[in-house]
C-alpha cells in the first residue's frame, strides 16, 4: 500500500518561472493537505482540499499560489513567477474520507529558487 | 484555536528516558492532542494521540493530566536514530480535519552517544 507521493522531490525554478507540485494522497483518502515549510521552521498550513473543492485556503497567499484536487489525478499546488521567498519543502498529507485520525505525510517537495 | 508550547529543543543520552511537555492553556473539550516526529528532510510522522489520561503505543507513552492544558511525551530508551523534531499538536481532527492546526517549531531532540 503506498504512501503519499510526492514529485518532484526537488525542482530548481528561476525567478519568474512557474512551479507545479504534486501530490498523489494514500489509496483510499480523499482529503489533502499542503504545508510549507522554510529552513529551521515548522510547518505552517497552506490549503485544506477534497475532491474537486477547496475546503480552506486560509493559509495560502493572496497572489500567485492555487491548488487543486480533480476528480481524477493527483492535487497540485502551483505557484506562479516564483520569488526567492519561495524557497522551501512543500509537504503535502492525506486523511481518510473522515478527515479524522492522522495525517499521512509525503517526504516533500523541495523548492529552490535561483 | 489551541496554541501549545513546547521546548525549543533538548538533549539526552542514548538509553535514557526522554519526557518533551507540551502545554496548551486554551485547549477545547473536543480537541485531541497528537504528537508527530519529524527526521532531516522527511515528512513528519505520526506518534500517538491521546484525549485524556494516558495512552501507550509500541513506540512512546503520553500522559495527559486531568486538566488536560498539558501533556507529555514519553519516549522510553532513546536510542540514536531517535534524533529528529517532534511536534505536539492540538485540534479537533474528528470534525473535519487539521486545516487549523498549526505544527509551530516543534522540540528538537539530540541523542547523545
Amino acid at each position: 500500500n503506498a504512501g503519499v507521493m510526492q514529485n518532484p522531490r526537488h525542482l530548481v525554478r528561476r525567478r519568474g518561472q512557474e512551479a507545479r507540485l504534486r501530490c498523489s494522497p494514500m489509496k483510499g483518502h480523499s482529503h489533502v493537505y499542503w504545508y510549507r515549510q522554510l529552513p529551521e521552521e515548522g510547518l505552517k498550513f497552506m490549503v485544506y482540499l477534497q475532491k474537486e473543492n477547496i475546503i480552506d485556503e486560509s493559509g495560502m497567499p493572496k497572489e500567485r499560489f492555487s491548488a487543486e484536487f480533480p476528480k481524477e489525478g493527483p492535487s497540485i499546488l502551483r505557484i506562479q513567477q516564483v520569488v526567492r521567498g519561495d524557497s522551501a519543502a512543500y509537504f503535502c498529507a492525506s486523511s481518510p474520507p473522515s478527515g479524522a485520525g492522522e495525517l499521512f505525510f509525503g517526504e516533500g517537495s523541495r523548492l529552490t529558487v535561483l | 484555536l489551541a496554541k501549545t508550547t513546547q521546548p525549543i529543543s533538548m538533549d539526552s543520552y542514548e538509553g535514557q528516558e526522554v519526557n518533551i511537555t507540551c502545554s496548551h492553556n486554551n485547549i477545547a473539550t473536543n480537541d485531541y492532542i497528537t504528537w508527530y516526529q519529524q527526521f532531516p528532510s522527511q515528512g513528519p510522522r505520526f506518534i500517538i494521540q491521546g484525549y485524556k489520561t494516558k495512552v501507550t503505543n509500541e513506540v512512546a507513552s503520553l500522559f495527559i493530566p486531568a486538566d488536560r492544558k498539558s501533556s507529555t511525551l514519553s519516549l522510553p530508551r532513546v536510542s540514536l536514530s531517535d534524533t529528529a523534531v517532534y511536534y505536539c499538536l492540538v485540534g479537533d481532527s474528528n470534525s473535519g480535519g487539521y486545516q487549523k492546526v498549526t505544527f509551530g517549531t516543534g522540540t528538537k531532540l539530540q541523542v547523545i552517544p
